[in-house]
């Protein structure tokens, strides 16, 4: 699996937004770039995830560098519930059912 | 429509005896993965289950840990003989069937803590 590289924590203030980093400078052109969360003593939650262009959800948006090598996650005003601990993962197109190989990921801490 | 469930929440164990963990997927998954979290460490994968049929074990321990996803009912982990390092909170995930980028969706996870 190629590697991501992300800050091990940030920090914000809320209602601020939030830009957080991941490098993936040995991404193939079949890896898509996903992102998941995890808040204190829950699972996993799914963010957002894409290929090549910009995405938007009703939780954030993700840019992509053109050149694919780093994508950057935008939490565009950040709340309390946002603190958690963000991971960049990439997956490869195939078949389907592949596991999520997570990293340290960025520990995002909130401030009111 | 239920999110995945496990359970227990809690399970504590003495070294030597057995845990079965407990995984029920959301509605019309049928591809359901586990992960492992040590304290203080990231998540890992274990194994990646369809129904009846294991499709990737390549995370799980080779001894004491097994794993199944019946016909009917729910997926189990098991771990046999459980020693003080198995301390872990284990998450499962499950996936609908179509889909190359499917996202998974985590339950609570199970807290696993020997004595």
């Amino acid at each position: 699996d190629a590697k991501t590289t992300q800050p091990n924590s940030m920090e914000s203030n809320e209602e601020e937004p939030v830009h957080l980093p991941c490098n993936h400078s040995t991404i193939s052109g079949t890896d898509y770039i996903h992102w998941y969360r995890q808040l204190p003593s829950q699972g996993p939650e799914y963010v957002i995830h894409g290929l090549t262009s910009n995405v938007n959800n009703r939780m954030a948006s993700l840019a992509i560098a053109e050149d694919r090598k780093s994508s950057t996650l935008i939490l565009h005003r950040a709340t309390l519930r946002d603190a958690a601990v963000y991971y960049c993962i990439l997956r490869r197109v195939e078949t389907s059912g592949s596991r999520l190989t997570f990293g340290e990921g960025t520990q995002l801490t909130v401030n009111p | 429509n239920a999110g995945v469930m496990q359970n227990p929440r809690h399970l504590v164990r003495r070294r030597g005896q057995e845990a079965r963990l407990r995984c029920s997927p959301m509605k019309g998954h049928s591809h359901v993965y586990w992960y492992r979290q040590l304290p203080e460490e990231g998540l890992k994968f274990m194994v990646y289950l369809q129904k009846e049929n294991i499709i990737d074990e390549s995370g799980m321990p080779k001894e004491r840990f097994s794993a199944e996803f019946p016909k009917e009912g729910p997926s189990i982990l098991r771990i046999q003989q459980v020693v003080r390092g198995d301390s872990a909170a284990y998450f499962c995930a499950s996936s609908p069937p179509a889909g190359l980028q499917e996202t998974q969706y985590f339950g609570p996870g199970t807290r696993l803590l020997v004595l």
